[in-house]
């Protein structure tokens, strides 16, 4: 079945620093993918799409890749700030479909 | 526009009570989507409608998740008769357009069921 795996754990870095959140996915090839951020006690938010025949996109301190090959995101943000503090999700369609499949999300914590 | 608004924020209720959660989608968006978020599963999809008829609600748990949408800007879930395992936080979300776009996702709803 299709799956998607985002590190459960939460990670924790220095203000100023990169943070490198990595979404992996299985059984299937996606047309795109998405990042969302969420807040505590708030929906996710949007961030980026970016398609299969788009190897990276950037958007602010934010940037996104997506390899069809290795099944794997990686979105990276720069210059953290204790701002960017959130939970970080991926998010899949399925196979030919309109359905979201979103990963548990990574809760990211930037440190003053 | 003010976003997708849900309603109530939280709820409360006793086992075997009857629950229903509201949303108003974006004006204009013809896709609208309820989810369901804990934190052993993630946000799971529950439904699904296009033009306020609903194309797949294959993950709606149990017969005692119906949900409707009346006309573009309402729709409803209801829980009847709800249980323990149903807490969760529900999340209502509409679209301007499946396959692509971004989704925008309401405030969600905190259901505690005792």
């Amino acid at each position: 079945s299709q799956k998607i795996e985002q590190n459960s754990e939460a990670l924790n870095i220095q203000e100023g620093k990169t943070a490198t959140l990595t979404c992996n996915y299985t059984n299937y090839s996606p047309a795109y993918l998405q990042w969302y951020r969420q807040d505590p006690g708030r929906g996710p938010v949007f961030l980026l799409l970016i398609r299969e025949n788009e190897k990276e996109k950037r958007k602010e301190r934010l940037k996104v890749t997506f390899d069809t090959t290795l099944k794997q995101s990686l979105f990276h943000i720069t210059a953290s700030q204790p701002a960017d503090s959130a939970t970080y999700l991926c998010a899949l369609p399925t196979s030919g479909t309109y359905k979201y499949i979103f990963g548990t999300g990574t809760r990211l914590k930037v440190l003053a | 526009d003010a976003g997708v608004i849900q309603s109530p924020r939280h709820e409360v209720t006793e086992m075997g009570q009857e629950v229903t959660l509201r949303c108003k989608p974006i004006s204009g968006h013809n896709s609208l989507f309820w989810y369901r978020q804990t934190m052993m599963r993630g946000l799971e999809l529950l439904i699904y409608f296009n033009n306020n008829v609903p194309i797949d609600d294959s993950g709606m748990p149990e017969d005692r998740f119906s949900a409707k949408m009346p006309n573009a800007s309402f729709s409803t879930l209801k829980i009847q008769p709800s249980e323990p395992r149903d807490s969760a936080v529900y999340f209502c979300a509409s679209q301007g357009e499946v396959g692509g776009t971004e989704a925008f996702f309401g405030q969600g709803t905190r259901l505690t069921v005792v």
